[in-house]
Formats: C-alpha cells, structure tokens, sequence
C-alpha cells in the first residue's frame, strides 16, 4: 500500500468551477506539502503546512492531521491552472526524504 | 530574488560523453538537492548537499557525480550514462538543511534539465 494516495487522479472542469484534490497518507508526519508542476518540467511549491488551513490567493490547503488528510482548494479555476498537483509529505522518521503522491492532473476547460 | 534556475534546458547526449547540468540559487538556502524524474512519475531523489557537503547520496550510480562549489552552485557530472538515464533531472534548494529535529522547510525548485541519452 502507498504512504500516500492522491485523488482524483485526472481531473476535468470547465473555467470557473471549484476544485477539490484530496491527498491522504499513514504514517505520522512532520510537514505536508503541495506542489504544481506544468508540463515540461517545473515544480513550484504551493504550500507547506502542519496543521489548520493556509490560504494564497485562489488556492486553498487545508490538513487533518488526525484523519491523516489533507485537500488543495482551487476556487474560481482557470485554464493556467491546468498542471499536475503534487502532495507530498516529510514523515516524521525521514525528514530529509519527501513521499511524493502519484499526482492529479488537472484540465481547466475555457 | 526567489529562484533557482538550471542549465542547460535540454541535454541530448551519447553514452560515451562526459557532460555537467548546473545550478544556482541565490536566496542563501544551505541545503541543495538533485532529483531525477521519470516520466508521470514523481521526483526522487539522489543527492543532498548541506553548507556545501554531500550529506545524503540515495545509492546513485557513480556515473552521476555531484560537486558543490560554493553556497549558490551545485553541478551534476555526467559520464557514461545509459539510455535508461534519460529523464527531468530537477534542483532544489531549501533554506534550512535537513537535520534529525529540524524538519520542515519549504523546498524550492528549478525548471528542470530534460537530459535524453541515445
């Protein structure tokens, strides 16, 4: 079983609709993050967070740490949102190491 | 300044070369990492260099060698690479260095070297 698993895995709205991506995980960690990465390579981090909720601008994340669970926002979507949405985690006995998800690739239709 | 930027963009070279990805940072992070990516799999990582040493090599071949510099630069050495080699080979730098409590820090990465070995 994988320490963490992405949902949806693909992912197609039209330009305006309200994006949820929901990212869980089982072991204990440290830190949580969300990355985006458009096609052809680069990876911006979106967020880093360990508890309650962070917002910036259209995005969202929010963490449960309880439920091991955590979910990226999207309001008001975008076709420039179009990319790859990464969870990744530093668990608590590697701290170095991030545990990537499989990713969600998101489509924002115009 | 918030970036970390890598060249060269692509790289197609033969088994037989010898060739360096490069890059640089200059928001003073201590920590730079290298990663390789294979295509719709996520990022995993090879090397770590915290203030300027290797602190962290995940068991990567010899035919990848790393070198740091100074503070802003880490390179990555290729020689006699394998066709399997080819991938997204992608910097990161944080501004905290890994450490056994010290954990979290956001990492900041570059656009990525896309290397094709034929």
């Amino acid at each position: 079983k994988n320490e963490v698993e992405q949902s949806p895995q693909n992912l197609t709205a039209q330009e305006g609709e309200f994006i949820t991506i929901n990212c869980s995980y089982s072991v204990g960690i440290s830190a949580l993050h969300w990355l985006q990465q458009h096609p052809g390579g680069g990876i911006v981090s979106l967020f880093m967070l360990s508890s309650g909720k962070k917002k910036h601008g259209r995005l969202i994340a929010t963490i449960n740490i309880q439920e091991k669970h955590s979910s990226l926002h999207i309001t008001a979507s975008h076709p420039r949102d179009s990319a790859v949405y990464i969870c990744a985690f530093q668990s608590m006995d590697s701290n170095y190491q991030l545990i990537w998800g499989a990713g969600t690739k998101l489509i924002i239709k115009p | 300044d918030t970036e970390v930027t890598q060249t060269p963009k692509h790289l197609v070279m033969g088994m037989t070369n010898k060739k360096s990805l490069k890059c640089e940072q200059h928001m003073g992070h201590r920590a730079m990492y290298w990663y390789k990516q294979k295509a719709k799999k996520p990022p995993e990582l090879m090397f770590v260099y915290s203030y300027e040493k290797l602190s962290i090599n995940e068991s990567v071949p010899s035919r990848f060698s790393p070198e740091c510099p100074n503070s802003s630069l880490l390179n990555l050495h290729l020689h006699a690479l394998q066709p399997e080699d080819s991938a997204l080979y992608l910097c990161a730098s944080s501004r905290r260095v890994p450490t056994g409590t010290m954990s979290t820090d956001t990492q900041y990465f570059g656009p990525g070297t896309r290397l094709t070995v034929l």
